[in-house]
């Protein structure tokens, strides 16, 4: 077990709309990190928070974002979704912010159809 | 541009025998590689780092190598046991950039 939460663990949905995804670090760390792995590919980079502030951007569309809250929990929204969007979306944390390995979470598998 | 390559997707090994996990990166500013391990359904797991100061570091059964002129990094697993049976992904991290870039994994797979 990592400590990091991520919630939900499946979601469907349709095109065009839009959904929330949640993530608890591990206790203690204020970094807030967001992959994207689509099938048969890397994790991608997205975006990254260090305690509530935008840290570091990846190609992360402009229907995504996120933020990280006051209690450091962070969310991913994705909007106007597309069938491309379909992937896990995995967050990490860490605890200092340079050269830290990353805690990641189990993923959200998100299925647009 | 992938900055980070694994060009092996599989690699299948005998229990008992030496696993080797390569990986290639193309941004001379990585300074820090690190080797995550990932089963299905569950998030990539930490598993060895190496800075690009030295050019070896072990742990257990674990060591990575570094050859910096050749921007190439290899993951040693000796002697491979049925538990490492998983997705071995690569990644590069730049001085003052928080941001790790992965490869693309290789699945290992341990023959019993």
């Amino acid at each position: 077990d990592s400590g990091v939460t991520q919630t939900p663990k499946h979601l469907i949905t349709a095109t065009g709309q839009r959904v929330t995804l949640r993530c608890s670090p591990r206790s203690g760390d204020l970094s807030v990190y967001w992959y994207q792995q689509s099938l048969d590919q890397g994790l991608q980079f997205l975006i990254q928070y260090y305690n509530g502030e935008e840290r570091a951007k990846g190609n992360i569309l402009e229907r995504f974002s996120a933020q990280q809250f006051p209690d450091l929990h962070s969310e991913l929204n994705l909007s106007s979704l597309e069938l491309g969007d379909s992937a896990l979306y995995f967050c990490a944390s860490s605890v200092d912010v340079l050269n830290s390995p990353l805690h990641f979470g189990n993923g959200t598998r998100l299925t647009v159809t | 541009d992938q900055q980070v390559k694994q060009n092996s997707p599989s690699l299948s090994v005998q229990e008992g025998r030496i696993s080797i996990l390569n990986c290639d990166y193309t941004n001379s500013m990585f300074d820090y590689f690190l080797w995550y391990k990932k089963y299905p359904a569950e998030g990539p797991t930490f598993l060895i780092s190496i800075s690009s100061i030295k050019d070896k570091n072990e742990d257990g059964r674990f060591t990575v190598f570094l050859n910096k002129s050749a921007k190439h990094l290899s993951l040693h697993i000796v002697p491979s046991q049925p538990g490492d049976s998983a997705v071995y992904f690569c990644a590069a991290i730049a001085n003052g950039n928080e941001k790790l870039t992965f490869g693309t994994g290789t699945r290992l797979t341990i023959i019993p």
